[in-house]
């Protein structure tokens, strides 16, 4: 079936420091892939989006990339701040208009003052 | 003002009992969700309403049972509940199904004793 695996489970970076979140998905019609974050006792957040006509996407201080023919797509964050601090899923949706998205694992991302 | 608003915030009930999760949003929105999430942070979607008629219905148990009265609330019942349900549920809408910007809302605290 359709399965999103997200990578590191756990990272932790110094403030101004980059960060690097990498998700691989399976379903080969997957076209949209969204990125969340979520923040203690919140519900997740769209911070970016790609869809699978484009290899890059960036929005100030995020970015994301998509390589469609080995089916990863990372998410870059530059400059950290401490308020970064949150859980990001990566997300895939796959063909068919349902709206059904699989989520990755998570990753907690701790930014050190 | 709430776009996605979701009651109640927490719920802690025995084994057995029946309860019920509301949703609503007014954010003029035709598709709706429930998402499950569990104490390892995974996230995974339960059911999907659009303009009240259901369009995803994953593999959950038939305890669960949502209802859509119109296309602005989507509520969750639970019958016999069992300590693995215990969990944060999260109500999502977007403006239609497919590839869109999910809306999350602050979550539900199900703690089952």
């Amino acid at each position: 079936g359709e399965n999103v695996e997200q990578h590191p489970s756990t990272l932790s970076v110094q403030e101004g420091d980059s960060a690097v979140i990498k998700c691989t998905y399976s379903d080969s019609a997957s076209n949209y892939f969204p990125w969340y974050k979520q923040e203690l006792g919140k519900g997740p957040q769209l911070i970016i989006d790609i869809r699978s006509n484009v290899g890059e996407k960036k929005d100030q201080r995020i970015a994301v990339t998509l390589n469609k023919t080995a089916k990863h797509f990372s998410l870059h964050i530059t400059e950290t701040q401490p308020e970064d601090s949150a859980v990001y899923f990566c997300a895939s949706h796959g063909s068919g208009n349902t709206g059904k998205l699989i989520f990755g694992q998570g990753t907690t991302l701790q930014v050190k003052p | 003002d709430t776009a996605v608003s979701q009651t109640p915030k927490y719920l802690v009930t025995q084994m057995g009992n029946d309860k019920s999760i509301k949703c609503e949003q007014n954010l003029g929105h035709d598709t709706m969700y429930w998402y499950k999430q569990d104490s390892k942070k995974f996230l995974k979607i339960m059911f999907s309403y659009n303009n009240k008629e259901l369009i995803i219905n994953e593999t959950v148990p038939n305890r669960f049972s949502p209802k859509s009265p119109d296309k602005a609330h989507l509520n969750l019942h639970i019958n016999s509940l069992e300590l693995g349900d215990s969990a944060v549920y999260f109500c999502a809408s977007s403006l239609n199904r497919g590839r869109e910007k999910l809306f999350f809302g602050s979550g539900t605290q199900l703690s089952v004793l």
